[in-house]
């Protein structure tokens, strides 16, 4: 199985912040990699596809790069809305596997 | 818009069957999308269980793979997820999920969750 290591696990963030998540695959994984983010009592919501594709409806202060084995996702000013956990997740091989997640709090 | 809707007993015995339904809204299940199931225990991360395309084909989590069955009724515009023999590390926030495209997609439309206990 393919292991993703976020960093960090937690981030303590004020708004307009602008914040940086990093998701290591333990082997290469192309640009197969999502991300989302999580609020207390909700299902997950989809941000980014392919290392960088931002889904339909997601506000353009988020952003993701990468390739390979490294992966960032990055908030360019931290939103209220935004204080959540972030997960990424990578689709280049079965079993679909998850990052430990990461919960950016409000400082 | 894609709706999701997972259904199903909230507790189950231990050594007993956990069973889910994902309700689809209609005709989506038709199209040519994978759809998956993850979970969430309690205040803990995200685990995929498997994915079914809408043509019956499965993958599932091999640390689940000999307990868990994923299925998919297209008349119904619903699938389903069987897990057995489970324990009290079954107990967790389970989700359905579209996956968004034939290969690589990750889950565009997810389902509310429903919570599933595993006490006597």
């Amino acid at each position: 199985d393919i292991q993703l290591t976020q960093s960090p696990s937690f981030l303590s963030a004020s708004v307009g912040d602008r914040v940086t998540i990093t998701c290591r695959a333990s082997q290469g994984i192309s640009s197969y990699l999502a991300w989302y983010h999580q609020k207390p009592g909700k299902a997950p919501k989809l941000l980014i596809y392919d290392a960088s594709t931002l889904q339909s409806g997601v506000p353009s202060r988020f952003s993701g790069s990468g390739s390979g084995t490294e992966f960032t996702l990055t908030i360019s000013s931290l939103q209220p809305e935004d204080f959540a956990t972030y997960y990424c997740q990578q689709l280049n091989s079965y079993p679909r596997t998850f990052g430990q997640g990461t919960k950016v709090e409000i400082k | 818009q894609v709706q999701l809707q997972e259904s199903g007993p909230g507790l189950v015995k231990p050594s007993g069957t956990l069973s889910l339904t994902c309700a689809v809204s209609a005709g989506a299940i038709s199209s040519s999308n994978w759809w998956t199931w993850v979970r969430q225990p309690p205040g803990k991360g995200l685990e995929w269980i498997g994915e079914i395309y809408h043509s019956g084909s499965t993958y599932y989590n091999p640390s689940l793979k000999s307990r868990v069955t994923i299925s998919i009724d297209k008349s119904r515009n619903q699938f389903s997820l069987t897990l057995s023999s489970v324990t009290a590390a079954d107990t967790a926030m389970y989700y359905c999920a579209r996956v968004q495209r034939f290969l690589a997609g990750p889950g565009d439309y997810w389902g509310q969750g429903t919570l599933v206990t595993v006490s006597s």
